[in-house]
């Protein structure tokens, strides 16, 4: 069974510092995607991750997958206000098959003070 | 482009009465259609998921039930609701993207079940 892990669940950081959430999986796998939601609002996907050593930036996130280490790491740089969500990292297993479902991650809920 | 609706969007409803939760996909055909719960400020708990006409898959065994009897409408029902039934409900589909392909999963606005 694929399990993934989040680490830390709950995040409070200050405006301007830099912090990084990690995401641990079980099993094999290249696929790894990221998702942000919003309070009280739907998922959003963030970023696709399809190869080991992808890795992805928009704005002040940056996400990479490292398969060997059944890692993906996203970093935030000058954390602002507007980040303060909560971020799920996802992944795909057997995805050549096309229909298996993601298996998310509990979430990360980050707070960004002032 | 493909769009994702979900209705209805909240709804409040007693113990013991049925539920009916809607989810069609635009602009494709042929989707993987997905349910998922979130409880309130929890994680996401797949429910059921779909990969074709009448072909439904369970991932707990619970008060609900899904039915998928168009390609691109999803259904989510229950005959006798119970408190433990509330929560966020998200549809999601995922276009079958196979090896070169990323899936990735969308989701719809959800729907918002309390139980009283």
């Amino acid at each position: 069974e694929l399990k993934v892990e989040q680490n830390p669940l709950f995040l409070s950081m200050q405006e301007g510092k830099n912090y990084t959430i990690y995401c641990n999986y079980s099993t094999t796998s290249d696929r790894l995607y990221w998702y942000r939601q919003d309070p009280g609002k739907s998922l959003e996907s963030l970023f696709v991750l399809l190869s080991n050593g992808a890795v992805k930036q928009e704005g002040r996130l940056m996400a990479s997958l490292d398969t060997k280490a059944r890692l993906s790491t996203l970093h935030i740089t000058a954390a602002v206000h507007d980040l303060s969500a909560t971020y799920f990292c996802a992944v795909d297993i057997l995805y050549y098959s096309g229909n298996t479902p993601l298996v998310f991650g509990k979430g990360t809920r980050l707070s960004v003070i002032a | 482009s493909q769009t994702i609706h979900q209705w209805p969007a909240t709804l409040v409803q007693p113990v013991g009465s049925p539920l009916s939760l809607e989810c069609t996909v635009e602009g494709t055909s042929n989707p993987n259609l997905y349910w998922y719960r979130q409880a309130a400020g929890r994680g996401l708990q797949l429910l059921f998921y779909s990969v074709g006409i009448g072909q439904i898959s369970s991932e707990v065994p619970q008060n609900l039930s899904a039915s998928r009897p168009q390609d691109r409408q999803f259904i989510l029902s229950s005959k006798k609701l119970l408190l433990s039934d509330s929560g966020f409900y998200l549809c999601a589909w995922k276009f079958r993207a196979g090896w070169s392909g990323a899936n990735v999963l969308t989701f719809g606005a959800g729907s918002r079940l309390t139980v009283l």
